[in-house]
């Protein structure tokens, strides 16, 4: 069965400072990976997605996620926070084998952003 | 384009009175989902739609029912609300399946009394 664990409910940062949200998955077979942020009182939105191609996925607000298959891993990186990126971000994953209807969402990762 | 529009934005129930939250999009996608949104839990799958006229179990289907008469809207219905309801609710369609982006609705705020 797959599953998506979010490592860290709360992650604080300083304004400049890397970001760094870890997302570790299980999967039976090589899954669709997706990042979605949450604004506040707002619905989810996609960040980026890796779908078996390349394995370094470049997403938008300068994002990007590295497949790791043999660490099972999705983590999002951003090398410079803003104030901006404060906001809950969520990984997914989506199982191929299973015609995709199911995308199973992390816990999710609340970004804090200090000035 | 609107995008994915749900209504309403907020409601509060007492126990056991029903309820319709509508969803609607207008981009031409065949797949339409709704979720529940709880803290700590992240988004759990109630029902979802391959296209007009179908629909689906999710993971946490009990206590909903579910509608797609047209392709555009996606209903979700509570018949007897209870306080374990309360939830953020979500909508979202995406056009296909495998690997596709689902855009989501900014959701609804349900309170059971």
């Amino acid at each position: 069965a797959q599953s998506v664990t979010q490592l860290g409910s709360h992650v604080s940062v300083s304004e400049g400072a890397l970001v760094l949200l870890r997302c570790n998955y299980s999967s039976s077979v090589p899954p669709y990976l997706f990042w979605y942020v949450q604004y506040p009182n707002q619905g989810l939105q996609l960040l980026l997605k890796y779908t078996s191609a390349a394995t370094l996925v470049k997403g938008i607000n300068g994002f990007e996620a590295e497949f790791k298959k043999s660490e099972t891993s999705f983590h999002l990186t951003k090398p410079s926070a803003h104030m901006s990126d404060a906001a809950e971000y969520f990984c997914a994953v989506s199982d191929p084998g299973t015609g995709g209807f199911k995308t199973i969402f992390g816990a999710g990762t609340r970004l804090f952003v200090k000035a | 384009n609107a995008g994915v529009t749900q209504t309403p934005k907020f409601r509060v129930l007492k126990t056991g009175q029903s309820m319709t939250l509508l969803c609607a999009q207008d981009m031409n996608h065949e797949y339409m989902y709704w979720y529940r949104q709880d803290p700590g839990m992240g988004l759990r799958l109630i029902h979802y739609s391959v296209g007009e006229g179908t629909t689906a179990k999710g993971e946490v289907p009990d206590g909903y029912n579910v509608s797609r008469l047209k392709k555009q809207n996606f209903l979700l219905g509570l018949e007897s609300a209870a306080p374990s309801q309360t939830s953020v609710y979500f909508c979202a369609s995406s056009y296909g399946v495998r690997g596709d982006t689902q855009y989501f609705g900014p959701g609804t705020r349900l309170t059971v009394l």
